[in-house]
């Protein structure tokens, strides 16, 4: 089964840094890996999404990097603001099973003004 | 409507109750999902649709648990005889047909069986 580890857990910055989320898979037969953001009491947001053929996605101050074949990715954010308070999920979806999305159990992100 | 609404956002339940947990994916999408996420966890799948169809019940913990859309829009989750290991956020998640679109989650039900 596919397992999917976060690091760190926890994570708090002063306002203006630049940091790094990090995720990996056991399995490197995935379709794709989305990151998403989830706020207190609330669903989930999705951030990103690279497919398995592409090394990374920006958007705004948010990159994702994937590197498959190590099963690694990383969600870059630049220039932390208090309002990216939150969680951090990232989640793979199978390569054949299109089913199934497993799931980190994600980064909390507390960013000081 | 605009995104996934779920109802009711919280549900307090007896242990032994029934509960059913209701879902309106964004109009067109033919897939849904349910999760159940454990404070401090990721979600974990419990079923998934396409359409009307219920492909994938996997991930359903026991026979308490049912999950149906009939007409291909709206699912219900009913979980039969509550127990406290119950307890937590049932989420819903739909995805348009393209494969390489992105999950669109609910704000889900924080269920509480007491």
């Amino acid at each position: 089964k596919q397992e999917v580890t976060q690091i760190p857990a926890a994570l708090s910055v002063p306002e203006g840094e630049n940091l790094v989320l990090n995720c990996s898979f056991t399995d490197s037969a995935i379709y794709n890996l989305q990151w998403f953001r989830q706020d207190p009491g609330k669903g989930l947001t999705s951030l990103l999404l690279i497919q398995s053929s592409q090394r990374e996605q920006t958007s705004g101050r948010l990159n994702a990097s994937l590197d498959k074949s190590s099963g690694r990715s990383t969600l870059y954010i630049a220039a932390s603001q208090p309002g990216d308070s939150a969680t951090y999920l990232c989640a793979v979806r199978h390569e054949y099973n299109f089913n199934k999305f497993y799931f980190g159990s994600g980064t909390k992100l507390n960013v000081k003004p | 409507g605009a995104g996934v609404s779920q109802s009711p956002r919280y549900k307090v339940a007896k242990r032994g109750q029934d509960v059913a947990l209701r879902c309106d994916p964004i109009s067109g999408h033919v897939s849904l999902f349910w999760y159940q996420q454990a404070l401090g966890q990721g979600p974990e799948f419990l079923t998934y649709f396409q359409n009307e169809a219920q492909l994938d019940k996997s991930g359903l913990p026991s026979d308490r648990f049912f999950a149906e859309r009939p007409e291909g829009s709206v699912s219900t989750l009913k979980i039969q005889r509550t127990q406290q290991e119950d307890s937590a956020v049932y989420l819903c998640a739909s995805q348009d047909p393209r494969r390489n679109s992105p999950l669109h989650f609910g704000n889900g039900t924080r269920l509480t069986v007491t």
